[in-house]
């Protein structure tokens, strides 16, 4: 199984409230990634954990938090968030990290909408 | 840095037609390199991979060659179907010192497949 979910499918939120965006992988994988998609650009990197510790942050805006409770879930706290923030977060995990390069699943990702 | 440079889109084929999406990359070291696609209104899907020079990467019909001394990786499928309609994107990843797998992506190439 080569899975990886994400909640909720689809988000609503004023520039003043707080959210958060789950994912959640059964692979064993350990490292797990956010990315950023705005429409019709590519997905933009904006952290990766590598066994449940935060490896790499890239310079994103500190109202986006991570935060990887276990090996299997990841989340992403939203807080004060801004109407260009509005795109489609993608969430993705693979077997681990280093020198070789392992292949990146991704979950069907959540419609963000900031109002 | 590492860099990808896909054909630009759209593509519009009819079906049964011959699909070639051009792919090359810029990167040190020897990275993998990757095809993704991605379906409206979903997240990423691996389509296929290729590791080291000359490997060929396939599945669901579509190949691509890992070409070193072009450094490139084009997308071919004999005969396109409807259902190949989506967003193509050719991506490299190589490792990330602290951990993590950085994927690098192309711009996206749009097929759409006409009966």
């Amino acid at each position: 199984d080569t899975e990886v979910t994400q909640t909720p499918k689809h988000l609503v939120m004023g520039m003043t409230n707080k959210k958060s965006l789950k994912c959640e992988q059964h692979m064993g994988h350990r490292a797990m990634y956010w990315y950023k998609q705005k429409a019709k650009k590519p997905p933009e990197l904006m952290f990766v954990y590598s066994y449940e510790k935060l490896s790499i942050n890239e310079s994103v805006p500190s109202r986006f938090s991570p935060e990887c409770p276990n090996s299997s879930l990841l989340n992403l706290h939203l807080h004060a968030l801004q109407p260009e923030d509005s795109a489609l977060y993608l969430c993705a995990s693979s077997e681990r990290t280093g020198a070789d390069t392992y292949e990146q699943y991704f979950g069907p990702g959540t419609r963000l909408t900031v109002t | 840095g590492n860099s990808v440079t896909q054909m630009e889109g759209p593509v519009t084929l009819s079906e049964e037609a011959f699909l070639t999406i051009n792919c090359t990359y810029t990167a040190t070291g020897y990275p993998s390199l990757f095809w993704y696609v991605q379906y409206p209104g979903e997240g990423l899907q691996l389509l296929l991979k290729a590791t080291k020079a000359d490997d060929k990467g396939s599945n669901k019909g579509f190949e691509a060659t890992y070409r070193k001394e072009t450094t490139s990786f084009h997308l071919e499928k004999g005969s396109v179907q409807v259902s190949d309609s989506a967003v193509y994107f050719c991506a490299l990843s190589d490792g990330l010192t602290g951990g993590g797998n950085k994927l690098t992506f192309g711009t996206g190439t749009q097929l759409k497949v006409e009966l």
